[in-house]
This record gives C-alpha cells, sequence and structure tokens, in this order.
C-alpha cells in the first residue's frame, strides 16, 4: 500500500520561501510509473493543483504559480519537494502531495495534508 | 485553462435519497474526468476515474457518467457515510490539472 507523508514548517513569513517534502512509502518513486504532485486548499476553498515531476526529474508547472515554484525529486531518499518563494497570506493553505499515473493524470493517493501558515 | 463548474454548491438530502451531482467542463475534456469526495480533515479520495470507472474499492452505489463537458455523480442510496464535499478534476488538458468547486452534500 503506498502512502505519501507531507513534511516541512507549518508557519512561514511572508517574503520567505515555504518549503515542503513528501516522502513516499510503499512503492518506489522511481518506478517510471507514476507522477508526483503537490496540490493545495486554502481554508474552506477547492483544491488547486500546484506542479508535478516525474523521477527522471521532468516537471510541469501551473501557470499562475510557475514563477515562483520549484518541485524536485531526490529518488535515494523517494522524496519529492516544494519550494514556493515570496510567499504572502494567500499562500496559507493544506498542501497535499498526490500521486497520478503516467496513463491518466487523476490522483489515486494523497498524503494527509500539512497546514502551513503564512503569518509574521 | 479549463474551467470546471460544479452544481449545486450545496446539497440538501435524507439518507436513503438518490443524489445526482453535477460538473460541467468549459471546453470538452473528453472522458477525462475524475471525482473525489472529501471529509472534514481528510485527504480527498478518489471516487470515479474516466468519467465511470469505479476506483478500487468504491462502493456500487457510487456511479459517473457523460463526456465531453457534462458529466454526472450519481449516488443511488445515500449512506451516512456519505455526507461529505465532492470533487471533479478534469485532466485532458494540461497544464493546469483543474478542479470544480466542490457540491457539499450534507443532511437535511
Amino acid at each position: 500500500q503506498v502512502q505519501l507523508q507531507e513534511s516541512g514548517p507549518g508557519l512561514v513569513k511572508p517574503s520567505q520561501t515555504l518549503s515542503l517534502t513528501c516522502t513516499v512509502s510503499g512503492g518506489s518513486i522511481s518506478s517510471g510509473a507514476y507522477y508526483w504532485s503537490w496540490i493545495r486548499q486554502h481554508p474552506g476553498e477547492g483544491l488547486e493543483w500546484i506542479a508535478y515531476i516525474y523521477y527522471s526529474g521532468g516537471t510541469y508547472y501551473n501557470p499562475s504559480l510557475e514563477s515562483r515554484v520549484t518541485i524536485s525529486v531526490d529518488t535515494s531518499e523517494n522524496q519529492f519537494s516544494l519550494k514556493l518563494s515570496s510567499v504572502t497570506a494567500a499562500d496559507t493553505a493544506v498542501y497535499y502531495c498526490a500521486r497520478s499515473s503516467i496513463g491518466a493524470r487523476y490522483f489515486d493517493y494523497w498524503g494527509q495534508g500539512t497546514l502551513v501558515t503564512v503569518s509574521s | 485553462e479549463i474551467v470546471m463548474t460544479q452544481s449545486p454548491a450545496t446539497l440538501s438530502v435524507s439518507p436513503g435519497e438518490r443524489v445526482t451531482l453535477s460538473c460541467r467542463a468549459s471546453h470538452s475534456v473528453s472522458s477525462s474526468l475524475a471525482w473525489y469526495q472529501q471529509k472534514p480533515g481528510q485527504a480527498p479520495r478518489l471516487l470515479i476515474y474516466g468519467a465511470s470507472t469505479r476506483a478500487t474499492g468504491i462502493p456500487a452505489r457510487f456511479s459517473g457518467s457523460g463526456s465531453g463537458t457534462e458529466f454526472t455523480l450519481t449516488i443511488s442510496s445515500l449512506q451516512s457515510e456519505d455526507f461529505a464535499l465532492y470533487y471533479c478534476q478534469q485532466y485532458n488538458n494540461w497544464p493546469p490539472l483543474t478542479f470544480g468547486g466542490g457540491t457539499k452534500v450534507e443532511i437535511k
């Protein structure tokens, strides 16, 4: 059973960089069959896809966030990471990591989510 | 960007009732449409993909239909554990992958 677990600071100051890591267990990121995504949910709102990465490093970003987002992968640790720069209060959200297959980009496994609050 | 619109925003229903949720895409997404269920404090759970294929372990009372721009999720007989938020997501035209705004199914 694949499991994903987000980790990182729950509080980030405005203008700083939000950094989160997703650790995958029960399966290998390097299997080549999946894309690995970050998705966020503002409090009381819907879901917003941020970016995804393939094990080889290929990436796709949401154009609305692309200028501030970097997604990376560490196959040796079976992890992938998110960096979001120049954060504001509008970046306060629950951040999820999730898996989708390369054949169809719906999300079949999700992490539990981690709340990141942007505040001074 | 494909905009996904769900209706209604809230649905008040009684246990045992049949429920139909709608999702509309701003442009055709073929059958590349997924449905998720989200309960408070939990991550979304995949219910349906390919517009009509139930994910592993999803009860048969959940069914999906539609193609192109109009989709529906039907719950044939609402159980107490089905009161939740439901989201649709298109994966035909990306980036970005986009979700609908959600429909809340609440107890009447």
